[in-house]
């Protein structure tokens, strides 16, 4: 199965900052989720954009899709300590079929 | 009232020996999956199932066998276990199968094969 990239792996900032996650797929999709999962927890669905939309809000949450460059992102604005988690795309590549192909994830840590 | 549960939460065993995680979801779901994610935290579905009945069987060794009572529950049966096997395995849960939809995710089993 092919899968989501994300980038940065890895990504430290300080409370009140903004945190930009980047993923990229390969084929073409119906929709793109991202989930959070916090230190030794479950994942947990934060928004989905579907392939028609280019931007979504939640919160403060922003996602964009770009079917073009096959590619989103997720900008968390005005970090919070509690945000420190790990972040995934996941995808519904037409080539899987009906499961969710899930990123390696970026690594969120926000100090206060 | 937890949506998806699973138990246990820790499983600590030798090579060799068989072992099972139970899995149950209270929120009315017709479809219900087992994930593998390794220490990389490379999450990988294992199995679907939809109102009881598999749906999808990535390659998994048949060493990994899911059963389904009921559309509430969904275990999952270790035979021979390797060290490789060790990993946190992953319930979850959605409304319907259609991976348009949200899942819901239990704690996970952190399964340590020594």
């Amino acid at each position: 199965s092919q899968q989501g990239e994300e980038d940065p792996q890895a990504l430290s900032i300080q409370e009140g900052e903004n945190a930009t996650m980047n993923c990229s797929y390969k084929t073409s999709i119906n929709n793109l989720q991202w989930y959070r999962q916090n230190s030794g927890r479950g994942l947990v669905h934060l928004i989905l954009i579907r392939s028609n939309e280019r931007e979504k809000h939640s919160g403060r949450l922003r996602v964009t899709l770009d079917t073009s460059k096959k590619s989103s992102s997720l900008l968390i604005t005005a970090s919070r300590a509690a945000d420190t988690a790990s972040y995934f795309c996941a995808t519904d590549e037409r080539l899987a079929g009906t499961a969710l192909i899930f990123g390696k994830g970026t690594t969120l840590s926000v100090s206060s | 009232d937890t949506a998806v549960s699973q138990t246990p939460k820790y499983l600590v065993t030798q090579m060799g020996n068989d072992k099972s995680i139970k899995c149950e979801q209270n929120l009315g779901h017709d479809t219900m999956y087992w994930y593998k994610q390794d220490s990389k935290k490379f999450l990988k579905i294992m199995f679907s199932y939809n109102n009881k009945e598999l749906i999808i069987n990535e390659t998994v060794p048949n060493r990994f066998s899911p059963k389904s009572p009921d559309k509430a529950h969904l275990n999952l049966h270790i035979n021979s276990l390797e060290l490789g096997d060790s990993a946190v395995y992953f319930c979850a849960s959605s409304q319907v199968w259609d991976p348009s939809y949200e899942q819901y995710f239990g704690p996970g089993t952190r399964l340590t094969v020594t």
